[in-house]
């Protein structure tokens, strides 16, 4: 079964103290890793996607990689409006001719001033 | 551009009763998708639709129905609700071309209490 971990669950940052955030995958036949930010009381929002181990994409202040095993969302110098859940998802089962994603658990970032 | 729109925003419901949420995309995307949100848990795909007519069954089907008759619309039906269903709903939607290429693009949400 596919599985998508991410953590920690809940990280606390002070402003401009850089860190970053893991999601580890365990899937056969990678199609697509994607990152979302998601604010409370609201839908997901698409910030990356990562095809292929080494593959590196940039916003701003944050900063996506990816292994084989685990993608890493770096944020360097956060500010307080960068407090967000951040979501990780897999795409790589395949069923009837569609792919169905899998979506990790979620790591909530506060950003403190 | 409004993107993808859901309503109603919040719902509460006695358990028995039925209901439509509805999901609106003005994206012409092919590929639709109803996910549910549980606290500790991570998005679970509800159904899916390829395109106007054809739906398919996500991770956690049951007591849900769907119907795609348009390419812009998208209701998720619940025929006689449950508490097990109170949970944060959201619809995606996604472009035409390789479904696994594709970021999703999310709805606002339905907040949906089964009393």
């Amino acid at each position: 079964e596919d599985q998508v971990t991410q953590s920690p669950e809940a990280l606390r940052l002070q402003e401009g103290e850089s860190s970053s955030l893991n999601c580890s995958y365990t899937v056969s036949g990678l199609r697509g890793l994607f990152w979302y930010r998601q604010d409370p009381g609201k839908g997901p929002e698409f910030l990356f996607t990562l095809y292929s181990a080494g593959e590196e994409k940039e916003k701003e202040r944050l900063k996506a990689t990816l292994t084989k095993k685990e993608s890493f969302l770096h944020i360097t110098a956060p500010k307080p409006e960068d407090s967000a859940t951040y979501l990780c998802a897999v795409q790589a089962r395949e069923t009837g001719g569609s792919y169905i994603p899998t979506f990790g658990r979620g790591t909530s970032l506060i950003v403190h001033p | 551009n409004a993107g993808v729109t859901q309503t109603p925003k919040f719902q509460v419901l006695k358990t028995g009763q039925s209901m439509t949420l509805q999901c609106a995309q003005d994206m012409n995307h092919e590929y639709m998708s109803w996910y549910r949100q549980d606290p500790g848990m991570g998005l679970r795909l509800i159904h899916y639709s390829v395109g106007a007519g054809i739906t398919d069954q996500g991770e956690v089907p049951n007591g849900y129905n769907v119907s795609r008759s348009t390419t812009e619309d998208f209701p998720l039906r619940l025929l006689s609700a449950a508490p097990s269903q109170t949970s944060v709903y959201f619809c995606a939607s996604s472009s035409t071309g390789v479904w696994s290429n594709q970021p999703q693009h999310f709805g606002d949400g339905t907040r949906l209490s089964i009393l």
